[in-house]
């Protein structure tokens, strides 16, 4: 079982619309990432939280440290937020977890 | 802002040949990280060096493997003869301090072994 589950895998949006991208994880865990992934490759970090909820611009993010559980919300989506959406934890050592990743394409 | 430097962005080498992956972390960080990618997989953790030293290791980080920080700025990932299954983007990330802190990645170097 892995450590860091996400789901959807995939998700296709239209633009404008009200997107949730679920991560949960069975280690405990310092700190939780939220980072993007564009094609080519090059990963960018949206977040770090370990606990409630935080906001940037169109993008939240919110924990629930005793679920287990993580979202990311992405409001008024917009065709450039397509990406791959990665959830990845922080342990008691300072490596990080990832999960799988979750496909973004919103369309135009 | 500052930012995570790779080089080279690809490289093709042939199997049994030693390749040297670069890095320039970010300049106040005292945390450097490989980690690694196989195409359509997720990242996967290889080592965490502080303090001059290998503070962890995957199982995946085996002999031959090996990290430095020759200079003070730069920190390289040497994989002494590259098999077939080594192909894979390897990301270099920093972070200030160690846990709970925010890790910035370069834009990762693909290696391809042929």
């Amino acid at each position: 079982k892995n450590e860091v589950e996400q789901s959807p895998q995939n998700l296709t949006a239209q633009e404008g619309e009200f997107i949730t991208i679920n991560c949960s994880y069975s280690v405990g865990i310092s700190a939780l990432h939220w980072l993007q992934q564009h094609p080519g490759g090059g990963i960018v970090s949206l977040f770090m939280l370990s606990s409630g909820k935080k906001k940037h611009g169109r993008l939240i993010a919110t924990i629930n440290i005793q679920e287990k559980h993580s979202s990311l919300h992405i409001t008024a989506s917009h065709p450039r937020d397509s990406a791959v959406y990665i959830c990845a934890v922080g342990g008691a050592t300072n490596k990080l977890i990832f999960g799988t990743g979750t496909l973004l394409a919103v369309q135009p | 802002e500052p930012e995570v430097t790779q080089t080279p962005s690809h490289q093709v080498t042939q199997m049994g040949q030693e390749v040297i992956l670069r890095c320039v972390p970010i300049s106040n960080h005292l945390y450097f990280y490989w980690y690694r990618q196989i195409l359509g997989q997720k990242v996967e953790f290889l080592v965490s060096f502080y303090n001059n030293e290998i503070s962890e290791k995957s199982e995946i980080f085996d002999d031959q493997f090996s990290v430095e920080r020759p200079d003070g700025s730069n920190f390289t990932l040497k994989i002494r003869s590259t098999k077939l299954e080594d192909s894979a983007m390897y990301f270099c990330a920093s972070t200030r301090t160690g846990g709970m802190t925010e890790a910035f990645f370069g834009q990762g170097t693909r290696l391809t072994v042929v």
